[in-house]
């Protein structure tokens, strides 16, 4: 089954203890993306990737790191928590940046 | 940064009721998509809109885009309860760069 994988599903931590979300893809996609979802304020794009070791700032880049060693999987790095920070993060791929996303389920932290 | 405006924010509508959301923009899109996401889900893809005055349809879904491809509209005729979600447009900045700018979606409910 085609899919984008988030992991994990839901987190509570603390300020300044790193994180990582992981998110994968089994589509042979080359562009994926980072959005963080907030009440009122819609999907913000915080990273992309056009392809392996190719990555861009989105809209609110801020307090996050990525890194795409592999096709597959397109890790989102939180180096020092902090509260702003909490939110619910979307992981999605497609063929292109042009072309439709295909969003995972969602990772919803909370840093307190 | 990029704006795309959406309009309304939110739509409470008496089941067989017409619903419509629009999208602005104050540049010249190469496309828009369109996207729903339902409660506690994730976005899901839609549609796509290319050329100017594009018009599409999926069973009670109608996507227009402007003439001028600076606005698109999704409507929505004959509302049934299955239709409660958000509903975004996404445009796309910067051509093959993917730059995907998200609306702030309209949040629709269907009273029974």
């Amino acid at each position: 089954e085609a899919q984008v994988t988030q992991n994990p599903r839901y987190l509570i931590t603390v300020t300044g203890k790193k994180l990582t979300v992981t998110c994968s893809q089994n589509m042979n996609h080359e562009y994926m993306s980072w959005y963080r979802q907030d009440p009122g304020l819609g999907l913000r794009q915080i990273y992309y990737s056009m392809n392996v070791e190719v990555t861009d700032k989105g809209d609110v880049p801020e307090g996050y790191k990525v890194s795409r060693k592999e096709k597959r999987n397109f890790p989102l790095i939180l180096e020092s928590p902090s509260p702003n920070q909490t939110s619910l993060y979307f992981c999605a791929s497609s063929f292109s940046g042009t072309q439709p996303q295909h969003f995972g389920d969602g990772t919803r932290l909370s840093i307190l | 940064g990029q704006q795309v405006m959406q309009i309304p924010q939110y739509q409470h509508v008496q089941e067989g009721e017409d619903f419509t959301t629009y999208c602005n923009s104050s540049t010249t899109l190469s496309n828009i998509q369109w996207y729903k996401q339902r409660p506690g889900g994730h976005p899901v893809f839609l549609i796509q809109l290319v050329k100017s005055g594009e018009v599409k349809k999926q069973k009670r879904l109608t996507f227009q885009f402007g003439e001028a491809k600076k606005n698109s509209s999704l409507h929505i005729t004959a509302t049934q309860t299955t239709d409660v979600g958000t509903y975004f447009c996404a445009e796309n900045y910067g051509g093959s760069q993917g730059n995907l700018i998200f609306g702030k979606g309209t949040k629709l409910s269907v009273k029974p």
